[in-house]
C-alpha cells in the first residue's frame, strides 16, 4: 500500500529557532501533500496544501512568513517552523493522496511531535 | 457553514458491537470517510463511502444516507486494541476534506 514517511518523529527546540519537517511518498508519487496540525484531544487542522513545482495554498489564519512550505518534488514537501514558538509545540501531520484520483483516501505520515521551550 | 457532528466520546465493551454516528452538513458532497487515530499517533483509513448503503469490511462497516447527511461507522467483536479516536471527514464541492472533531472509543473488558 501507499506509504507516507515524515521525519523527524519528535523534536524539541528553544523558542527562536527553526525546525524543517520532512514528508515523503515512498512509493508513489504525489502531486499535493497536506498539512495538519493537531492540538490534544482537538480535530486535525488542515493547514496548508502543498503543490509540486508552485506555491503553497495557506488556510485563513495561518501565517505563510512563519510556517513555509516547499514541494519541491513529486515525493517531498518540507514544512518549516520559523522562529517557533511555545504555541507553535503541537502535532504536525503531513498527508498525500496517490495520483490514483480525488477519491482515494489519504495516506498520513507517522506525525511530527513539536515541542518548544 | 460547514459542519460535522460525532460524539465525543463512547464506552463499550470488549466482544460487544458499538455503531459511532456522524452527521453532516457541507457545501456538497463527494465522498465520506471514515479513519482510526490511535492517541499520538497519526489517522489511518478505515473506510470511503459516496454511494448510499452499506460497505462492509471485516469487523468494521460504514453506513451512508447522504439524504439525511448521515453516517454511522460499526465496529464488530470489539477488541481492547480498537480502543482509538474515530474521525468522519466529508469531501465537500470544492473536494476540501471537512473533519469532525473525533469519536473517542474507550473499550472496557
Amino acid at each position: 500500500g501507499a506509504v507516507v514517511s515524515q521525519h523527524p518523529s519528535w523534536v524539541i527546540c528553544k523558542s527562536g529557532t527553526s525546525v524543517k519537517i520532512e514528508c515523503r511518498s515512498l512509493d508513489f508519487q504525489a502531486t499535493t501533500m497536506f498539512w495538519y496540525r493537531q492540538f490534544p484531544k482537538q480535530s486535525l487542522m488542515l493547514m496548508a496544501t502543498s503543490n509540486e513545482g508552485s506555491k503553497a495554498t495557506y488556510e485563513q489564519g495561518v501565517e505563510k512568513d512563519k510556517f513555509l512550505i516547499n514541494h519541491a518534488s513529486l515525493t517531498l514537501s518540507t514544512l518549516t517552523v520559523t522562529s517557533a514558538h511555545p504555541e507553535d509545540s503541537s502535532f504536525y501531520i503531513c498527508s498525500a493522496r496517490d495520483l490514483a484520483g480525488d477519491n482515494s483516501p489519504l495516506h498520513f505520515g507517522n506525525g511530527t511531535r513539536l515541542t518548544v521551550t | 457553514g460547514q459542519n460535522i457532528d460525532q460524539p465525543t466520546e463512547m464506552t463499550a465493551t470488549e466482544g460487544a458491537i458499538v455503531q459511532i454516528n456522524c452527521t453532516y452538513q457541507t457545501s456538497g458532497f463527494n465522498g465520506l470517510f471514515w479513519y482510526q487515530q490511535h492517541a499520538g499517533e497519526a489517522p489511518t483509513f478505515l473506510s470511503y463511502n459516496v454511494l448510499d448503503g452499506l460497505e462492509e469490511k471485516g469487523r468494521f462497516s460504514s453506513f451512508l444516507s447522504r439524504s439525511k447527511g448521515y453516517s454511522y461507522l460499526l465496529l464488530k467483536e470489539l477488541q481492547m486494541k480498537d480502543s482509538a479516536s474515530y474521525l468522519c471527514a466529508v469531501k465537500d464541492s470544492n473536494y476540501q476534506l471537512i473533519w469532525g472533531a473525533g469519536t473517542k472509543l474507550i473499550i472496557k473488558p
